[in-house]
């Protein structure tokens, strides 16, 4: 079965660059989530959108953005980079299936930031 | 969404059932019980969820205690590969969706 895709997987900047990581939903799948994972840390939920509205909003820094397209693709858009972004950032997907019922959420690879 | 209580570890030998304990003493009536693991650096892999009553599919058995205050995830048959930190969490399916990791427990496998 077709999974969360995330890309890049790797990705290594320098502080005060910015970068962009993309998210590719479970086909049908229609909420995204993005959640980041600090080194020996557990996830913690930064957003989440739904039919390209954004749904819910957790611990995001304010020099991050992120957007959901038409095609349900989303992107995670990071300025300023600071030492402490080095995280692991996961997308997850799930689908409405019925008036504010969200399915279960899973989860992509993962995209590994290291910044410099 | 309410809070779960996890122990931080657990070790299991090979070929036996682990059971993982979580309590969830403040769940209300509409959150459901999920269970996720991850394997080291990767994506976090569902597992089973429920609501009240018991669950079972490929991968696990999940038991539910009758006034929903606790639940008990099994793996039957424990492999080395289940080695992986399991996370309990509830959840309501309406409104806000995200989930709450707390600190899960860290499973061992031991040959």
């Amino acid at each position: 079965a077709a999974g969360v895709i995330q890309s890049p997987r790797h990705l290594i900047k320098e502080k005060r660059e910015t970068a962009t990581l993309k998210c590719y939903p479970i086909p049908r799948h229609d909420t995204v989530y993005w959640y980041q994972q600090g080194p020996g840390q557990d996830p913690q939920f930064l957003i989440s959108f739904y039919e390209k509205m954004q749904s819910d909003k957790g611990s995001i820094p304010d020099r991050f953005s992120a957007q959901q397209f038409s095609d349900y693709h989303s992107e995670l858009n990071m300025s300023s980079l600071e030492l402490g972004d080095s995280a692991l950032y996961f997308c997850a997907s799930s689908r409405e299936t019925g008036t504010y019922i969200t399915d279960t959420q899973y989860f992509g690879p993962g995209t590994r930031l290291t910044v410099l | 969404d309410a809070k779960t209580t996890q122990p931080p570890s657990m070790d299991c030998a090979e070929g036996r059932a682990a059971n993982l304990p979580c309590n969830h003493s403040t769940i209300s009536g509409n959150e459901y019980v999920y269970w996720y693991r991850q394997i080291h650096s990767q994506g976090p892999q569902y597992i089973i969820h429920g609501l009240k009553n018991n669950e079972t599919n490929e991968m696990a058995s999940l038991i539910i205690t009758e006034d929903r205050k606790s639940s008990t995830l099994i793996l039957p048959h424990a492999t080395l590969r289940d080695t992986a930190v399991y996370y309990c969490i509830v959840r309501d399916r309406t409104g806000a969706n995200n989930l709450f990791f707390g600190t899960g427990t860290r499973l061992t496998v031991i040959p």
